[in-house]
Parts: C-alpha cells; sequence; structure tokens
C-alpha cells in the first residue's frame, strides 16, 4: 500500500524567512497531493493541492512542486509569519482505493 | 455553507463503555471518510463511504469499531467495549466525489478512563 514519508519533523524559522517541507510517497499509480494545516484541537485544514499532471501550483506565499519520477512533493512558504506557526501534514491519494495516506507531520514554529 | 460538523467535540468514557461518534458532512457530499489520530501522529485512515455503502472498511482497528451511513448523509462511528488505546481524535471529512477535495471536521476528541 501507499506509504507517505515527510521531513524535518519539526522546524524553526525566522518571521520573513521560507520554510520548506519535503515529503515522498511510495505508489507510483498516486495522483492528487494535498496539503494540510492544523491548528491545536483543530482539524486538517486543506492549504494547497497538485494533480500528477502538474509540476508547480503557487497561492500568494505557499507553493507546491512534484516530481513524479523521483515521487517527491515539497510545500513552500514564504515571508513567514507567526501565523503560519502549526503543524503541517502532506498526503498522497490513489485513485484506485479513494484513501488519503498521510505524512507524519512538521510542527512549524515562526519565530516573531 | 456549513463544513463538516462532528458531535461531541470532546467525550470522557469509562473502559469498557460504548459510544457513538456523529458526522454531518457537507451537503450534497457523496463520499465520507472517518480517520483517527493519535497525540503527534498524522490522521489514519479508518473507513470509506460512497453513498451508503462501506467501500473500504479496511482501516478499522477490529471488530469493536463499527460504522453505519444509513441514509447517504450523516453517519456514526460506533466503538464497543472501549479500551484505553481507543483514546483519540476521531476526524470525519467529506468529498463532493471520489477523487475531489476532502474536507475535514473539527474532530472528536475520546478519552477512555
Amino acid at each position: 500500500g501507499e506509504n507517505v514519508e515527510q521531513h524535518p519533523s519539526t522546524l524553526s524559522v525566522q518571521e520573513g524567512d521560507s520554510a520548506v517541507i519535503k515529503c515522498t510517497y511510495s505508489d507510483s499509480a498516486s495522483n492528487y497531493f494535498p496539503w494540510y494545516k492544523q491548528e491545536l484541537g483543530k482539524g486538517p485544514q486543506l492549504i494547497i493541492d497538485i494533480r500528477s499532471n502538474v509540476g508547480e501550483k503557487k497561492d500568494q506565499r505557499i507553493a507546491v512542486t512534484l516530481n513524479k519520477t523521483a515521487k517527491h512533493f515539497s510545500l513552500h512558504i514564504t515571508e513567514t509569519q507567526p501565523e503560519d506557526s502549526a503543524v503541517y501534514f502532506c498526503a498522497a491519494f490513489m485513485d484506485s482505493s479513494y484513501k488519503l495516506i498521510f505524512g507524519s507531520g512538521t510542527r512549524l514554529l515562526v519565530r516573531p | 455553507g456549513a463544513g463538516v460538523s462532528q458531535t461531541p467535540s470532546n467525550k470522557v468514557t469509562e473502559k469498557g463503555k460504548y459510544v457513538e461518534l456523529r458526522c454531518d458532512p457537507i451537503s450534497g457530499h457523496t463520499a465520507l471518510y472517518w480517520y483517527r489520530q493519535s497525540l503527534g501522529q498524522g490522521p489514519e485512515f479508518l473507513i470509506y463511504f460512497q453513498g451508503t455503502g462501506a467501500a473500504d472498511d479496511s482501516g478499522l482497528p477490529n471488530d469493536r469499531f463499527f460504522a453505519v451511513r444509513p441514509e447517504g448523509s450523516v453517519s456514526t462511528l460506533k466503538i464497543q467495549r472501549t479500551e484505553r488505546g481507543d483514546s483519540a481524535v476521531y476526524l470525519c471529512a467529506s468529498s463532493p466525489w471520489p477523487g475531489n477535495t476532502i474536507y475535514f471536521g473539527e474532530g472528536s476528541w475520546l478519552t477512555v478512563v
């Protein structure tokens, strides 16, 4: 079955710097890769997603890149702000199974 | 419109008791998912419904766990003879159709004492 690995587990950056979180997936049939932000005591909130027919997608300060050959995808946050501090999860989805498999999460801390 | 709604938000129960957790998906969403999240970990898949039927229940840990969605909308996750290891946040999510964006609720925090 699908397995998603996520790195780093924790990330601390200075406000205004960039943050990068990386994920790898095991099943080449995966075709949809969302990223979720989870704040303490709340459910995961979708922040950006990418499908396998696209290599990069941007939404203001957030971008996601996908390398299908290497089975890697990454989240890039530029000009980080303290309110970006949260746990971020990557996930991979296969149409054949309709299951979303999550990485283990990255705790991002943006220092003011 | 409203997002995915889960009740209760918090539940404390004694070991051995029966609990039900309810999920109201976004109106019109045909796909419904249950996930379990332990502290410091990512959500783990439990079961997926397409309409009224459980299309994939391979993530249910054992036969103490059961879920229903009788009318294709609201779903209930049922846990019998609860154990302390069942303590976790149970997340419900829905999607307009399989393969589309999946939206999560705020979760039901279950504590078994």
